[in-house]
């Protein structure tokens, strides 16, 4: 079946835009999570949901970054006036229950300038 | 922060021998995960491992799971040119699902 989706791929800014990413999980998944991964490191993680409820949300970086699963499915990550610093690949995953295998998506590697 | 550490943080390797990285944690932990990331790619999905269990195949993967020493170790045999890639252990505790990642050990299968 289909896996993890993210659109758009690439997102190049300019600073002080605000960007929204989307993430369509894999179907019928539970658990959706957002990660961010600097070069070279492994993904640190941003928030995640069951359903439609943002369980923990202790990893977005600050008051500019904001997350919503309206339905339980789609989820889309917002990030308002984008600074460079916000540069990085944006990783999406899904879990079919919370301690189960999760899979990500191919990410949006989205670019401040 | 980040709770996993891999070691070594690089491998380089002859194709058709064996490379074993491992994965050391600090908390207690409801399951451990081991990723592949190919030249900056997407994360595919290898093994997950629970903190009830010691070992787990699948394919030319062994992953083992020691929770006294806190450690993972992953055993890919007889490597390959398309096992070239970045290895990543993440770990899941039971208050939350969420994964922290380590920063990966690089593996490199000479031809």
């Amino acid at each position: 079946g289909a896996g993890v989706s993210q659109s758009p791929r690439y997102k190049v800014t300019k600073r002080g835009q605000d960007v929204a990413l989307r993430c369509d999980p894999i179907s019928g998944h539970v658990s959706l999570y957002w990660y961010r991964q600097a070069l070279g490191q492994g993904p640190e993680f941003l928030t995640y949901f069951n359903y439609e409820a943002q369980q923990d949300k202790s990893g977005l970086p600050n008051d500019r970054f904001s997350a919503e699963r309206p339905e339980g499915s789609i989820s889309t990550l917002t990030i308002q006036r984008t600074e460079q610093r916000d540069s990085a690949m944006y990783r999406c995953a899904s879990s079919a229950h919370p301690s189960d295998e999760q899979y990500f998506g191919p990410g949006t590697r989205l670019t401040v300038t | 922060s980040q709770q996993g550490e891999e070691d070594p943080q690089a491998l380089s390797i002859q194709e058709g021998e064996n490379a074993t990285m491992n994965c050391s944690y600090k908390t207690s932990i409801n399951n451990l995960q081991w990723y592949r990331q190919n030249s900056g790619r997407g994360l595919v999905h290898l093994i997950l491992i629970r903190s009830n269990e010691r070992e787990k195949h699948s394919g030319r993967l062994r992953v083992t799971l020691d929770t006294s020493k806190k450690s993972s170790s992953l055993l890919i045999t007889a490597s390959r040119a398309a096992d070239t890639a970045s290895y990543f252990c993440a770990t899941a505790t039971s208050n939350d699902y969420k994964l922290s990642f380590g920063a990966g050990t690089t593996v490199t299968v000479r031809a």
